[in-house]
């Protein structure tokens, strides 16, 4: 069965980075494009990009441009997202969310479970 | 970006109840439209893809229609596992967004 399954809670200082994992299992990583997205607290969902696994290639956000970085590990099947600068508004619970089409303009079939990122001084 | 304006932003029903949620973009899409289930704490849950399309092991009581800018999602019969929160989703267009929700709660 497809899974998701996403590094722990972090806690860090305004202008500090962060890096997310998204270790991918059920299926073959490298056949499907995965997406990020957020979700601040009591808010709703913000798409932030996409990576394809296969070639690396990306698409971001324009509002995330310059700020995040996705990146990939084939060999263990996981995606990774890093985010940094970060403000007192980045805190948000982070997702990574297959993309069943592999096309980048997409639905999100599966999902992690969610990361929270807490930006605070 | 594409502006995806869902309403009600919450409403009250009972078991049983039909219940339907709309979303309205702020320019076409085609049919470039998903419904997603959030529970608290939980990650959301597809619904229904490419405006229509129920995806496998989704109830039947969910629904959804239109094309364009107005779309509509439907639940034929509320059950009580379906008290969450409906997001609507637009792929037709970057960036990627999100209606702002409908949260559905008992009466």
């Amino acid at each position: 069965q497809v899974q998701l399954v996403q590094s722990g809670a972090e806690v860090k200082k305004p202008g500090a980075s962060v890096k997310v994992s998204c270790k991918a299992s059920g299926y073959t990583f490298t056949g499907y494009y995965m997406h990020w997205v957020r979700q601040a607290p009591g808010q709703g969902l913000e798409w932030m990009g996409w990576i394809n696994p296969n070639s690396g290639g990306t698409n971001y956000a324009q509002k995330f441009q310059g700020r995040v970085t996705m990146t990939r590990d084939t060999s263990i099947s996981t995606a990774y997202m890093e985010l940094s600068r970060l403000r007192s508004d980045d805190t948000a619970v982070y997702y990574c969310a297959r993309d069943p089409y592999s096309s980048g303009w997409s639905v999100f079939d599966y999902w992690g479970q969610g990361t929270l990122v807490t930006v605070s001084s | 970006a594409i502006q995806l304006t869902q309403s009600p932003s919450s409403l009250s029903a009972s078991v049983g109840d039909r219940v339907t949620i709309t979303c309205r973009a702020s320019q076409g899409i085609s049919s470039a439209l998903a419904w997603y289930q959030q529970k608290p704490g939980k990650a959301p849950k597809l619904l229904i893809y490419d405006a229509s399309s129920l995806e496998s092991g989704v109830p039947s009581r969910f629904s959804g229609s239109g094309s364009g800018t107005d779309f509509t999602l439907t639940i034929s019969s509320l059950q009580p596992e379906d008290f969450a929160t409906y997001y609507c989703q637009q792929f037709n267009n970057y960036p990627l967004t999100f209606g702002g929700g409908t949260k559905v709660e008992i009466k």
